[in-house]
């Protein structure tokens, strides 16, 4: 969709280091979403946000740090990475709670 | 907590072949969405289903809700080589605030 936007759409990296991913979409939806997906998982919410300056963890938010100054971005933090944490990572927007969610690209994190 | 089963993981199928998915939820729902990821892209919303026994259909595909509110069905009629991909259901759970995603079901399709 051309509407959400993840950056970067690959990254590597090493353990210990901060990586940001980037979201950013064009709908104005109120609701933003960071999931991970892992073989065998499915998708996992890691963290969601309501609206600019409301978020909310989700069901495996440790490790992970976002926030949302504004509407249309939605940035996540990785502060120390673990190999755990390689994964592909999707942000996800939708216009109420519990309404279709629209998705980014991804991006495929690998932490060395 | 919330437990959403779908079953089942892995599905060949010969092209031409019906396939069903189906996802089960212990609790009762408030709906029921489901999505297809083609390989390497990204989740893709395909429907969703609110009201008790509903049947939503989409060309070859045919969703359903059960009346209990508490499994839902992903039927495929006349499989193509495009419908491979995972499907995923997620549900929303009464009273939650957040969709949850199943495991989903990996299609391959067999020309």
């Amino acid at each position: 969709d051309a509407g959400i936007t993840q950056s970067p759409r690959y990254k590597i990296t090493e353990t210990g280091r901060q990586v940001t991913l980037m979201c950013h979409q064009t709908w104005s939806h109120s609701y933003m979403f960071w999931y991970r997906q892992d073989l065998g998982h499915g998708l996992r919410l890691i963290y969601y946000s309501a609206a600019a300056d409301i978020t909310d963890k989700g069901e495996v938010p440790d490790g992970y740090v976002v926030s949302r100054s504004k509407t249309e971005n939605f940035p996540l933090t990785l502060e120390s990475a673990t190999r755990s944490q390689t994964s592909v990572y999707f942000c996800a927007s939708s216009p109420g709670q519990g309404q279709p969610q629209h998705f980014g690209d991804g991006t495929r994190l690998s932490i060395l | 907590g919330q437990q959403v089963m779908q079953i089942p993981q892995y599905q060949h199928v010969q092209e031409g072949e019906d396939f069903t998915t189906y996802c089960n939820s212990s609790t009762t729902l408030s709906n029921i969405q489901w999505y297809k990821q083609r390989p390497g892209g990204h989740p893709v919303f395909l429907i969703q289903l609110v009201k008790s026994g509903e049947v939503k259909k989409q060309k070859r595909l045919t969703f359903q809700f059960g009346e209990a509110k508490k499994n839902s069905s992903l039927h495929i009629t006349a499989t193509q080589t495009t419908d491979v991909g995972t499907y995923f259901c997620a549900v929303l759970q009464t009273g939650a605030n957040n969709l949850f995603f199943g495991t989903g079901t990996r299609l391959t399709v067999i020309p």
